[in-house]
């Protein structure tokens, strides 16, 4: 199995330059989520989706847009990259929101330069 | 927002050696999860608790939801050099709020052999 599957692995944007991280999963999940990981800062949740239709806004929103038109895709798009975006993006699903089905599998990530 | 703060932020220790790491919040919770990040992927669960006092074990690891519900507590014996890596401790933002997990800044756990 896939599991959750993120492309592309890396990505070196200039200020001002829109991009789409693409997130997959083949596991069925209703849930899907997006988080920024920052040194020293743990995952910050940016935006999440408990359904096809349905997104949400997470800690950290601002400059991050979000659509979920299936159940399997779930695509981060940065409108106007800026160097404060500079992160590693961590796509992750489960197959619920509530417990003891609420666990979360991560995908590999994908390294984000913004110069 | 809700903030979680894990204990200690870095590990140094020998082949061997038992590990202790915990995390707190100001806020009551009703699940605590605990995540390993192995270098350059994603986090991995490891154990989930539900229940204030639950002491649950994966392998060598052991965790405990506090009684308090307001913390919990990691612990690795005779550790190995793939323990490396960090660790995570998360819950529902707010103490409630499914759909929004909330995670610790992280333990760094470096192993000597």
């Amino acid at each position: 199995n896939a599991g959750v599957t993120q492309t592309p692995k890396f990505q070196v944007l200039k200020t001002g330059q829109s991009m789409t991280l693409q997130c997959a999963q083949d596991m069925n999940h209703e849930y899907m989520s997006w988080y920024r990981q920052d040194p020293g800062m743990g995952l910050r949740l940016i935006h999440y989706s408990v359904g096809a239709g349905i997104t949400d806004q997470g800690e950290v929103p601002n400059g991050y847009n979000v659509s979920r038109s299936t159940t399997e895709d779930f695509p981060l798009r940065l409108l106007s990259a800026a160097p404060s975006q500079t992160s590693v993006y961590f796509c992750a699903s489960s197959y619920s929101i509530l417990p003891p089905n609420e666990k979360l599998f991560f995908g590999s990530g994908t390294q984000l330069s913004v110069l | 927002g809700q903030q979680l703060n894990q204990s200690p932020q870095s590990m140094f220790i020998q082949e061997g050696e038992d590990v202790s790491m915990n995390c707190t919040s100001s806020s009551i919770f009703n699940t605590w999860l605990w995540y390993k990040q192995d270098p350059g992927e994603g986090p991995v669960l490891l154990i989930a608790l539900y229940k204030a006092g639950e002491l649950t074990s994966n392998g060598r690891l052991t965790a405990q939801f506090g009684i308090t519900r307001k913390d919990s507590f990691l612990n690795i014996s005779a550790s190995i050099p793939s323990d490396v890596g960090i660790y995570f401790c998360a819950g529902p933002a707010g103490g409630t709020s499914y759909g929004k997990l909330t995670f610790g800044q992280g333990t760094i756990l470096t192993v000597h052999p």
